[in-house]
């Protein structure tokens, strides 16, 4: 089992509906939960972080954290064809010592 | 706005050269990462560094090596390219001390070896 784990995809979503990205963990130990979005060609890019149970919401983008479930998700709201990328979860341990861990990556498409 | 970088931005090699690609961040952060990266493909963390003089080998399986003789530069070097490492590679720095900070990537190398 991978210690990160999300659906490679590829998620097609309608220009301007939701679109709604899952991941979980296998590691309750772990504190701190990131997504970034990576290009095709391009680097990956910090888009939202989130530590604390709930919701966390910036912009367009909300990202959900429910610790019990080991689960975590971004929601992009009106979603733009801009968006159209692989979205990467990434998780980290409670130690200053540890190393994030990335998932493997969903592929999204906005479609006109 | 991190500041890391990476040259070269493209590179295309003979089999059997020697190759280091470099890596330096402004940031003044202890932690500093390398992943190889294939088109579509997850990334596989290589080596990692947690400070000046710390070298670990990541995930993957790697016949490069790296050093980090200064906080802010983190060369990765191949003695001997094979087509094998035709590649991405991806450098990444974090700030240490707290286990909530993210990871800064720099442009990238796209390697390839023919």
């Amino acid at each position: 089992q991978k210690e990160v784990e999300q659906n490679s995809g590829p998620l097609s979503v309608p220009e301007g509906a939701i679109a709604s990205l899952n991941c979980t963990y296998s590691d309750r130990g772990s504190q701190s939960f990131f997504w970034y979005r990576q290009y095709s060609g391009k680097s990956p890019e910090l888009i939202m972080f989130i530590y604390s149970n709930g919701d966390k919401e910036d912009g367009r983008f909300t990202a959900q954290l429910n610790k019990a479930s080991q689960y975590v998700s971004l929601l992009i709201r009106d979603s733009q064809p801009s968006d159209s990328a692989t979205y990467l979860c990434a998780v980290k341990k409670g130690s200053s010592a540890s190393k994030i861990i990335f998932g493997s990556g969903t592929r999204l498409s906005i479609r006109p | 706005e991190a500041d890391i970088y990476q040259t070269p931005r493209y590179l295309v090699i003979g089999t059997g050269k020697k190759i280091t690609l470099e890596c330096s961040q402004t940031m003044g952060h202890d932690k500093m990462y390398w992943y190889q990266q294939d088109p579509g493909m997850e990334l596989h963390l290589i080596h990692y560094s947690y400070g000046v003089n710390s070298t670990e080998k990541g995930d993957l399986s790697s016949e490069s090596t790296v050093s980090r003789i200064r906080t802010e530069h983190f060369p990765l070097t191949l003695e001997s390219a094979r087509p094998s490492h035709t590649s991405q590679y991806l450098c990444a720095s974090e700030k240490g001390k707290s286990s909530y900070n993210e990871q800064f990537f720099g442009p990238g190398t796209r390697l390839t070896v023919l």
